[in-house]
Parts: structure tokens; C-alpha cells; sequence
């Protein structure tokens, strides 16, 4: 199946630096790409939505200044933490969607997810 | 974003019996609703999905149901087993295109 990609699996920052994690979607051509952080025991939840080539649509309360969302293209997303608060620590994970998938275009599929320790 | 409300977020049950999870979701454009199943530190994986022209698929033990018009779907597993023991999520893609996702359901089959 198709398979997606994120690195690193595991880092751990100072804090005040930014942290950079990267989506790739490996035999697929993603069409939009969703970014997640998950805290422990709780849900998933949406950061971003981004569509190659436009910005990146943030839910309601997230900083898009403080996580800069990029979709250069259409297998690759990157998720940056900048200056990055010990708060921040969490797991990060991405999804893309395979807009040309059966029946629907609504096949998704997720990366390994990130944690991300801030000390 | 959109809603999506999901209860219990914790079931025991013993192993062979019967779990069902239910989720309500708010955007009525809607059009697709899978189930994952995750463990700790690791990605979703999906289980099961039903898309808004289908009211019920199943595969093996397990089956999802929607209904459209009171917008809430369900899954369901039957004979439950140990290895069932996990977190369980619904999720709904919106008419937006995005995907979000329930609150979670701890699973836990007794032996």
C-alpha cells in the first residue's frame, strides 16, 4: 500500500529553537496533506490543512506563525516549530491524501508521527 | 472545525462479547467516516470506513453503520478478542476536505 513518510521520529530541542519535521508522501502524488498534534491520552488534533502549491488553511487557536506549514510539492510537507516552548512538546503526526485513489479520492494515509521534546 | 463527538470514552467488555462505539458528527456535507485503531506513539490505522452513499459495511467482526440524516455513525465488533484492547477513533471528512477526528474510546476486552 501506499506508504507516507515523516522524519524525524524522535528529536529534542532547546528551548527558543525551531524544530523542522518533514511529510513525504512516497508513491503517491498528495493532494493535500493534514498535520496533527496529539497529546498524551487525548485525540488527534487538526493543526493545518495545506494543498500543494497554496498556503496552509490553521484551525482556530493555532498559531500559523509559531508552525509554519509548507507544501512545496505534491509529495512533500513540512511542518516548522519556530522558537519552540517546552509547551510545545508533543507527538506531531501527518496525513496525506491520495486525491487520485478509488472510489472517491478519499484514501488517506498517515505518517510515523514525531515526538517532539522541548527542554 | 467540524464537531465530532464520540462516547464511551472508555468500554470494558468481556472477551467474546459484543462493543460498539457511536460518533455524531456536525457538518451535514460529510462524506466519508472511518474508524482507526491506535497505540501509544504510533500511527492510526484504519480499520474500517463507510462513505455517505453506503448505511452499513462490514468486514469480518466488524461493521460500521451511518445514518445521514441523524448524523451519527457507529462500529461495531463482535466477539471481541484481547488483542481488540486499544484506542479507537472515528473520524469525518468534512465537505471542506478536512479530516477531524473523534475524542477517542479505550477499548479494554477482558480475558
Amino acid at each position: 500500500g501506499a506508504v507516507v513518510s515523516q522524519h524525524p521520529s524522535r528529536v529534542i530541542c532547546k528551548s527558543g529553537t525551531s524544530v523542522k519535521i518533514e511529510c513525504r508522501s512516497l508513491d503517491f502524488q498528495a493532494t493535500t496533506m493534514f498535520w496533527y498534534r496529539q497529546f498524551p491520552k487525548q485525540s488527534l488534533m487538526l493543526m493545518a490543512t495545506s494543498n500543494e502549491g497554496s498556503k496552509a488553511t490553521y484551525e482556530q487557536g493555532v498559531e500559523k506563525d509559531k508552525f509554519l506549514i509548507n507544501h512545496a510539492s505534491l509529495t512533500l510537507s513540512t511542518l516548522t516549530v519556530t522558537s519552540a516552548h517546552p509547551e510545545d512538546s508533543s507527538f506531531y503526526i501527518c496525513s496525506a491524501r491520495d486525491g487520485m485513489s478509488h472510489p472517491s479520492g478519499n484514501t488517506i494515509y498517515f505518517g510515523e508521527g514525531s515526538w517532539l521534546t522541548v527542554v | 472545525g467540524e464537531n465530532v463527538e464520540q462516547h464511551p470514552s472508555t468500554l470494558s467488555v468481556q472477551e467474546g462479547d459484543s462493543a460498539v462505539i457511536k460518533c455524531t458528527y456536525s457538518d451535514s456535507a460529510s462524506n466519508y467516516f472511518p474508524w482507526y485503531k491506535q497505540e501509544l506513539g504510533k500511527r492510526p490505522q484504519l480499520i474500517i470506513d463507510i462513505r455517505s452513499n453506503v448505511g452499513e459495511k462490514k468486514d469480518q467482526r466488524i461493521a460500521v453503520t451511518l445514518n445521514k440524516t441523524a448524523k451519527h455513525f457507529s462500529l461495531h465488533i463482535t466477539e471481541t478478542q484481547p488483542e481488540d484492547s486499544a484506542v479507537y477513533f472515528c473520524a469525518v471528512i468534512t465537505g471542506a476536505n478536512n479530516l477531524f477526528f473523534g475524542t477517542g474510546t479505550r477499548l479494554t476486552v477482558i480475558p
